[in-house]
């Protein structure tokens, strides 16, 4: 398979525990993004790379969040001491950042809760 | 800023045809984004449009009106398998994608 791959697919942690994500996009593609949805909403952006830079970072990433991508290939996402409001499901997406709006492709998740 | 509004839910028969309307307010548009999601997985593209009209691809079609800000996803002969969440989406410059909150279609029998 070589879509974009999320690890680990489920989490759960007790309330100010850190916790970290992957995620592996497709291999040519040189922009990744991390999205985070709750039940009933669209994906809401949290944070995006072009290779190794990040370029962006939305205001709902607070600083108990870091994101890093060291080798413009896989990128983790951690968030320190957890809360409830935590709890979600993390999506990655990739693409080719041809320039236009390309086309994001999504991993499985990585579905966080937060006790 | 970017606004997105679409239905909450929407039910149809199997075999019928089904349009699922997408509004949008942008401050700069670069095309409107489908896409379809599964409960539990991961959402998959199912169409861009960036020039006004209709764009066919097999069952589904999507057809964008960029002076009303409207775009709408036409899914034909209906299946059990188009149960799933549809979501409308803009680029924000290049990158980033604003989403609605996604619209929830149920096929029934």
């Amino acid at each position: 398979d070589t879509g974009v791959s999320q690890n680990p697919r489920h989490k759960i942690t007790k309330r100010g525990q850190n916790v970290t994500f992957r995620c592996d996009p497709i291999s040519e593609h040189n922009r990744l993004y991390w999205y985070r949805q709750t039940l009933g909403q669209g994906p809401e952006f949290l944070t995006y790379f072009q290779n190794e830079a990040q370029l962006e970072k939305s205001r709902l990433l607070s600083d108990r969040f870091s994101a890093e991508r060291p080798k413009g290939s896989f990128s983790t996402l951690e968030i320190q001491r957890t809360e409830q409001g935590d709890s979600a499901m993390y999506l990655c997406a990739s693409s080719l950042g041809a320039g236009t709006a390309d086309t994001q492709y999504f991993g499985p998740g990585t579905r966080l809760t937060v006790l | 800023g970017q606004n997105i509004d679409q239905p909450t839910e929407m039910t149809a028969t199997e075999g019928a045809i089904v349009q699922i309307n997408c509004t949008y307010q942008t401050s700069g548009f670069n095309g409107l984004f489908w896409y379809q999601q599964h409960a539990g997985e991961a959402p998959t593209f199912l169409s861009y449009n960036v020039l006004d009209g209709l764009e066919e691809k097999g069952r589904f079609s999507s057809f964008l009106s960029r002076s009303k800000g409207y775009s709408y996803l036409l899914l034909k002969e209906l299946q059990m398998k188009d149960s799933a969440s549809y979501l409308c989406a803009t680029p924000r410059g290049y990158s980033t994608l604003t989403f609605g909150k996604g619209t929830m279609l149920l096929v029934s029998p």
